[in-house]
C-alpha cells in the first residue's frame, strides 16, 4: 500500500459528460501529480501541484483541469468527454524534500461510451 | 517524440535465470532514472533508481546499470522469480527532484516456473 488513495476505482460515463477524479496523497507529501495511461501507452504526465499551487503542466487538454485543496487532496476534472479519454488515470505524490521517487495510487479506470 | 523508449514490449524468462530489461533515452538533460513495477489493477510501485553521476546501483536481486554515453540503462533481476512477472516501466527526471517523470511504454516480464 503506497498510502496514496484514489476514488472512484472505476467510472463509466457517456460522451459529452463531466467527471471528477479524487486523490489523497501520502501523509506529509506536498506534491501531487496526475498521469494518464491509455491503452498500450506509458504514463503521460498531465499536471503537478505543490502545496496548492500549480507547479508544472504536461500534455493536459484544455477540457481537463485540476486543483489541490488546503488539505492537500487533489481533484482532476474532465469535461466534454470523448471516447479517446478512456484511460487509466493515476495520481502520485512525493515528499516536499528533494525527492525523485513518486508514490502512486491504484488509479481510476475511466470508460467513456 | 518519445524521450524514453523501451523497445521490447515483452520478455519471457525461466525462473532462476537473469532478466534484463532495457531502456534508451534521448534527452541528455535527464539526470535521474527510476524503474517501476506494475501489477494488473494496481498503481506502479517504485523499484530502484540511479543518479546520472553513478553507473550502477544495486538493491538485493535488482541492479540498474547506466551508460550515459550510450543514453542507455538496464535493469537486471537475478535470480528471476515468478512473482517478478509484471510490467516494468523505465522513467526519467530532470532537475533536483519534485519534478514530473517521463515514462517509457513498459516491458511485460513473464517469469516461467
Amino acid at each position: 500500500d503506497s498510502g496514496v488513495t484514489q476514488t472512484p476505482k472505476h467510472l463509466i460515463t457517456a460522451t459529452g459528460q463531466r467527471v471528477t477524479l479524487r486523490c489523497s496523497p501520502r501523509s506529509g507529501d506536498l506534491s501531487v501529480y496526475w498521469y494518464q495511461q491509455s491503452l498500450d501507452q506509458g504514463l503521460q504526465f498531465l499536471i503537478q501541484y505543490y502545496n496548492g499551487e500549480e507547479r508544472a503542466k504536461g500534455n493536459i487538454l484544455e477540457r481537463f483541469s485540476a486543483q489541490q485543496f488546503p488539505d492537500l487532496h487533489s481533484e482532476l476534472n474532465l469535461s466534454s468527454l470523448e471516447l479517446g479519454d478512456s484511460a487509466l488515470y493515476f495520481c502520485a505524490s512525493s515528499s516536499h524534500r528533494e525527492s525523485y521517487e513518486q508514490y502512486f495510487g491504484p488509479g481510476t479506470r475511466l470508460t467513456v461510451t | 517524440d518519445q524521450q524514453v523508449k523501451q523497445n521490447s514490449p515483452s520478455l519471457s524468462v525461466q525462473e532462476g535465470r537473469i532478466s534484463i530489461l532495457n531502456c534508451d533515452y534521448t534527452n541528455s538533460m535527464f539526470d535521474y532514472f527510476l524503474w517501476y513495477k506494475k501489477y494488473p489493477a494496481e498503481g506502479p510501485t517504485f523499484l530502484i533508481s540511479i543518479s546520472s553521476i553513478k553507473d550502477k546501483n544495486e538493491d538485493g536481486r535488482f541492479t540498474v546499470f547506466l551508460n550515459k554515453s550510450a543514453k542507455h540503462l538496464s535493469l537486471h533481476i537475478v535470480p528471476s522469480q515468478p512473482g517478478d512477472s509484471a510490467v516494468y516501466f523505465c522513467a526519467a527526471s530532470v532537475g533536483s527532484g519534485n519534478t514530473p517523470l517521463v515514462f517509457g511504454k513498459g516491458t511485460r516480464l513473464s517469469v516461467i516456473a
